[in-house]
């Protein structure tokens, strides 16, 4: 029973590289999100899908690209990374709709962007 | 600003008391209020998840109330674990079935033996 898979763990980029972070489910959930963790700060949105085909922009989109074509991944790419990237990612995915529906992570991308 | 404020920012108890964690929030409109626990280098696990019609859940040894007129809510731990220690990240739903959460910056709890 794996739930929601990050990929990598770590990663350090230089400013300027571009990379993918993975994230998978196997609960056919149709709602998957990618969320930023900071010091000092609450999780924030990047962006999320309501299903395959659908994306829309959170909170802080800015550097970063999603695509939904399958109902199981929803990738993150950074297009150039830059210091203020340096963050821990988290995947997070749930049943769509209703007044309850529970959210869950991943257990997290470490990124350093040098 | 934070809509959604938790205190205190850190505590350490001793194992086997019991602590509160507080949540005062400002999101309007407010349809869910959940609890999460998150272990270092882990993601959020949920604890309980109260509608503004509920006023208190269980979980174990987790306890979390509400008062929706107020806009407090609590986490109370009962007789905590070493395995307690972790961050409680308090999150508000705006709207019923919006996918739009704010999320505190948690309390981090240390329970020491």
């Amino acid at each position: 029973n794996a739930g929601v898979t990050q990929t990598p763990k770590f990663q350090v980029l230089k400013t300027g590289q571009s990379m993918t972070l993975q994230c998978a489910q196997d609960m056919n959930h149709e709602y998957m999100s990618w969320y930023r963790q900071d010091p000092g700060m609450g999780l924030r949105l990047i962006h999320y899908s309501v299903g395959a085909g659908i994306t829309d922009q959170g909170e802080v989109p800015n550097g970063y690209n999603v695509s939904r074509s399958t109902t199981e991944d929803f990738p993150l790419r950074l297009l150039s990374a830059a210091p203020s990237q340096t963050s821990v990612y988290f995947c997070a995915s749930s049943y769509r709709g209703g007044r309850g529906e529970k959210l869950f992570f991943g257990s997290g991308t470490q990124l350093s962007v040098l | 600003k934070n809509q959604v404020e938790q205190s205190p920012q850190s505590l350490i108890i001793l194992e086997g008391k019991n602590c509160t964690l507080q949540c005062n929030y400002t999101v309007s409109p407010f349809s869910n209020l959940r609890w999460y626990k998150q272990d270092t280098g882990r993601g959020p696990v949920s604890l309980t998840i109260m509608t503004f019609s509920e006023n208190t859940k269980s979980n174990g040894r987790y306890t979390a109330t509400l008062d929706a007129d107020t806009k407090q809510s609590s986490l109370h731990i009962t007789a905590s674990q070493l395995s307690d220690s972790a961050s409680y990240i308090c999150v508000v739903s705006k709207s019923p079935g919006t996918y739009k959460y704010i999320f505190g910056t948690g309390t981090r709890l240390k329970v020491l033996a």
